[in-house]
């Protein structure tokens, strides 16, 4: 059982289209925060959210937390080929850190 | 401001063979972490260093994993002996770790080794 659950796991769209992406954990986070991972790279932090309820905007991405701070999704509007990779949530419960399962997307020209 | 160092980038072993992996954080970060990412996994933490102390190793399969942080800097990371089930890409990241706030735990990564056990 993995601490932080993504949904979906994998997902393909046509350039354009709008897409979200959820991340579910039954441990309640301080703070949550969102990688993005190209091929033969790191992750790289998009955003931290630490407020229950809050809402931040990225440009076409759309993060937010849950109100009790147990969930969080992440929404692209008219996604783009460069959106393409594998999006990772993240965060520490306690000490420890744990990033979600990841959603690997890929957006078709 | 340089980014995470990673060495190598590659790298191909026999099975029961031994292999380090070495890594630079970013200058002035406390908090080094150390993770294995198995291909489309979200990594995995191994070893957690505050300044050259261990914070956490719960997830470090100590029989054959070892990793140090001398002088609070650089880390190595070492496997002895690899096992099959050990490829993957080994991921180093570093922050300054805050206590508590929006900066709490916020990470900068390597790129990464890429580990194959044949």
């Amino acid at each position: 059982t993995q601490l932080l659950e993504q949904s979906p796991q994998f997902l393909s769209i046509q350039e354009g289209e709008n897409l979200t992406v959820y991340c579910n954990s039954s441990s309640v986070f301080s703070s949550l925060q969102w990688y993005r991972q190209e091929p033969g790279e790191g992750p790289v932090l998009l955003v931290t959210v630490v407020t229950g309820g809050e809402v931040k905007k990225l440009k076409r991405l759309t993060f937010q937390f849950g109100d009790a701070r147990k969930d969080s999704s992440l929404h692209i509007t008219a996604a783009q080929p460069g959106d393409t990779g594998l999006y990772l949530c993240a965060g520490a419960p306690g000490n420890q850190f744990y990033f979600g399962t990841g959603t690997s997307l890929t957006v078709i020209p | 401001e340089a980014g995470v160092a990673q060495s190598p980038r590659y790298k191909i072993i026999e099975k029961r063979q031994s292999v380090a992996f070495w890594c630079n954080p970013i200058s002035g970060h406390a908090t080094l972490y150390w993770y294995q990412q198995i291909l489309g996994q979200g990594p995995k933490l191994l070893i957690q260093f505050q300044n050259n102390g261990v914070v956490d190793d719960s997830q470090l399969p100590k029989d054959r994993f070892s990793a140090e942080r001398l002088k609070g800097v650089d880390s190595t990371l070492k496997i002895q002996p690899a096992k099959l089930e050990d490829s993957a890409v080994y991921l180093c990241a570093s922050s300054s770790l805050r206590t508590g706030g929006r900066d709490a735990y916020e990470q900068y990564f390597g790129p990464g080794t890429r580990l194959t056990v044949t």
